[in-house]
């Protein structure tokens, strides 16, 4: 069956540079949460889109955004880099909320982001 | 306190053993349980998901709920040395399709 596919899965950046994941959520799928995870660390989440339209925001940064497209793949937008922003960043998708219960979310394999 | 409270292990079991994994949560309100499995550097991956009161069986996994004491666990039947990775146990609070995570349980299962 078909997953989540992140791209890319390991990306270096220097301090103060900007990158950008991108995300494809499992055919059918609306909803795309994107989710950052330390070492040691359980995932935080940082914001979710639900039919292209933000439906979540959790713990992510003013310098991050990220938006979803009309084909539901997401792209996360990092700029001015820290070194705190390592960190292995997945994409879940699911397809939403059914009779008013959270449908399962499904992981992508992540990017790893080192910021040097 | 946080919202989810997982022992963080490591835990500890012999191969074929039972796995016994526990999860506590604050919002009574909750509806949606969920256990995956993260190998380290790996994605989270889906073993269970739970819903009701009571027991859920899929394979050697079951998942048990208990709404009015506030918890949640994984047993894992005839444990092997694949099975070595942290659980993460999830919730979803009243009225958020968005899950809290625990800080996940470190399995070992020895040969």
């Amino acid at each position: 069956a078909a997953g989540v596919i992140q791209s890319p899965r390991h990306l270096i950046k220097e301090k103060r540079e900007t990158a950008t994941l991108k995300c494809y959520p499992i055919p059918r799928h609306d909803t795309v949460y994107w989710y950052q995870q330390g070492p040691g660390q359980d995932p935080q989440f940082l914001i979710s889109f639900y039919e292209k339209m933000q439906s979540d925001k959790g713990s992510i940064p003013d310098r991050f955004s990220a938006q979803q497209f009309s084909d539901y793949h997401s792209e996360l937008n990092m700029s001015s880099l820290e070194l705190g922003d390592s960190a292995l960043y997945f994409c879940a998708s699911s397809l939403g909320a059914s009779g008013g219960v959270a449908d399962t979310q499904y992981f992508g394999p992540g990017t790893r982001l080192t910021v040097l | 306190q946080k919202e989810v409270e997982q022992n963080s292990g490591p835990l500890s079991v012999p191969e074929g053993a039972i796995a016994s994994l526990n999860c506590t949560y604050s919002d009574r309100g909750s509806q949606s349980f969920f256990w995956y499995r993260q190998y380290s550097g790996k994605s989270p991956e889906l073993i269970m998901s739970i819903y009701s009161n009571g027991d859920k069986e899929d394979g050697r996994f079951t998942a048990q709920l208990n709404k009015a004491s506030q918890y949640v666990s994984l047993l894992i039947r005839d444990s092997q040395p694949s099975d070595s990775a942290t659980y993460l146990c999830a919730v979803n609070k009243e009225g958020s399709y968005i899950p809290t995570f625990g800080r996940g349980t470190s399995l070992i299962v020895h040969p």
